[in-house]
């Protein structure tokens, strides 16, 4: 089975570009994350969605961050406009379940490495 | 609030040797759930383990082996004969069940272990 898909893997734009960030989750999996990883502030979460609902959006650094999940099998996540300060690499990640027991174990993307100039 | 602390940030060892990476948490809750993930230079975040609060068995898996104890809130996690492969930044990761957001997952900074040949 294919685990979750991001692309693009590697972005670099420079400063006040939009970025789209896409992911696809594992297939069945009803929850999907989005996480951004640096080395000041470590792995973050940003936001979850359940069945294509965004639950919390409490960890989006600001406004200019968006995300949106149209169908359980796609997820964006946008930066408009883009700041050098979100130079990251951004993470998606999806789960079976989100309630305790063994399906709630997250599996992740390999990753998008965005570099705002 | 939940935290999960790894105090040891880079440890270097001799291929063969072993290493035990320590993982102490904190939480208000009795149920919860603990996670190591491995993430190689390449990037990618790999699922290792997850283990919840009610079973305090240790655990083995070839070379790995993890010591649950409640009652020092630690969750380590030790490598066997270590291999160059192991090479990579391990995470601990703590869920717990407070209200209002199921899913989220609190990691700790991570550890670089660094095995040399």
């Amino acid at each position: 089975d294919a685990g979750v898909i991001q692309s693009p893997r590697h972005e670099v734009t420079e400063m006040g570009q939009e970025v789209t960030l896409r992911c696809k989750p594992i297939s069945g999996h009803d929850y999907l994350f989005w996480y951004r990883q640096t080395m000041m502030r470590g792995l973050e979460l940003l936001i979850y969605f359940n069945n294509n609902v965004p639950i919390d959006d409490s960890g989006m650094p600001e406004d200019r961050f968006s995300a949106k999940m149209p169908n359980a099998s796609f997820s964006t996540l946008k930066i408009q406009p883009s700041e050098p300060r979100d130079s990251a690499v951004y993470f998606c990640a999806s789960s079976l379940g989100g309630r305790g027991g063994a399906e709630d174990t997250q599996y992740f993307g390999p990753g998008t490495r965005l570099t705002v100039l | 609030a939940q935290k999960v602390t790894q105090a040891q940030t880079e440890i270097s060892v001799v291929e063969k040797e072993d290493v035990t990476l320590d993982c102490v948490y904190e939480t208000r809750d009795t149920t919860y759930y603990l996670f190591w993930y491995k993430q190689p230079p390449s990037g990618e975040l790999v699922f290792l383990i997850r283990r919840n609060s009610f079973d305090e068995q240790n655990e083995i898996s070839g070379r790995y082996s993890w010591n649950f104890q409640k009652s020092t809130s630690s969750f380590n996690f030790t490598i066997t004969a270590s291999q160059v492969v192991d090479s990579a930044v391990y995470f601990c990761a703590l869920r717990d069940l407070y209200t209002g957001a199921n899913s989220k997952l609190t990691f700790g900074k991570g550890i670089t272990l660094s095995v040399r040949p």
